[in-house]
């Protein structure tokens, strides 16, 4: 238990869904991150926010929204995905942004159809 | 950028000591180095972080010579639960986002 929970913990959607995932940090930190993390990929940075502001956007397709409402609540939503975008979607959070001490969930696997 | 450098896998037997090697030859003043495990379908999970010579905790101790240009990750004792993808960070938390990459880290794999 990291003090970082993510729902759902799994997802399966079709290309013209919408869906949204959740992210909660019980531990008081700034900064949130999404990750991306495909079948033998590196992890790969999608967002960070730092004190509610996003402070980071790698290239990532609009089709993937993030909200952070608060510092404890993370949401990525999703929309009109394509069946490459199934993965495991990471979420963790950190002190402050960026740091490399950072505390991850448990993932939600995503199978796109 | 600091490029880490890794090996792709290792094997070891339960009880003994494992040393997992980062080769960081461009790191920076004020770069931190910072070691993870994963296990499969998991998040990452932090392990330890150091700047200079040696760091221990309840989990490992980690390993850095003067230079700075390699870290060795070391694990006492290993059980078949540590089966895992252990990664090395190498960067500034002041730094950008963008340097915050795991790369392919290393897959250790303990046998009976």
């Amino acid at each position: 238990e990291t003090g970082v929970t993510q729902t759902p913990r799994h997802l399966v959607m079709g290309m013209t869904n919408k869906k949204s995932l959740k992210c909660e940090q019980h531990l008081g930190h700034n900064a949130m991150y999404w990750y991306k993390q495909s079948a033998k990929k590196p992890l790969e940075l999608m967002f960070v926010y730092s004190l509610e502001e996003r402070v980071e956007n790698n290239s990532v397709p609009s089709r993937f929204s993030p909200e952070c409402p608060n510092s404890s609540h993370l949401f990525l939503h999703l929309h009109t995905l394509q069946p490459e975008d199934s993965a495991l979607y990471l979420c963790a959070s950190s002190q402050v942004a960026v740091s490399y001490e950072q505390y991850f969930g448990p993932g939600t696997r995503l199978t796109v159809t | 950028l600091a490029k880490t450098t890794q090996p792709i896998s290792m094997d070891s037997y339960e009880g003994q000591e494992v040393n997992i090697t980062c080769s960081h030859n461009n790191i920076a003043t004020n770069d931190y180095i910072t070691w993870y495990q994963q296990f499969p379908s998991q998040g990452p999970r932090f392990i330890i972080q150091g700047y200079k010579t040696k760091v221990t905790n309840e989990v490992a101790s980690l390993f850095i010579p003067a230079d700075r240009k390699s870290s060795t990750l070391s694990l006492p004792r290993v059980s078949l639960s540590d089966t895992a993808v252990y990664y090395c960070l190498v960067g500034d938390s002041y730094g950008s986002a963008r340097q915050l990459t795991f790369g392919s880290g290393t897959q250790l794999t303990v046998l009976p």
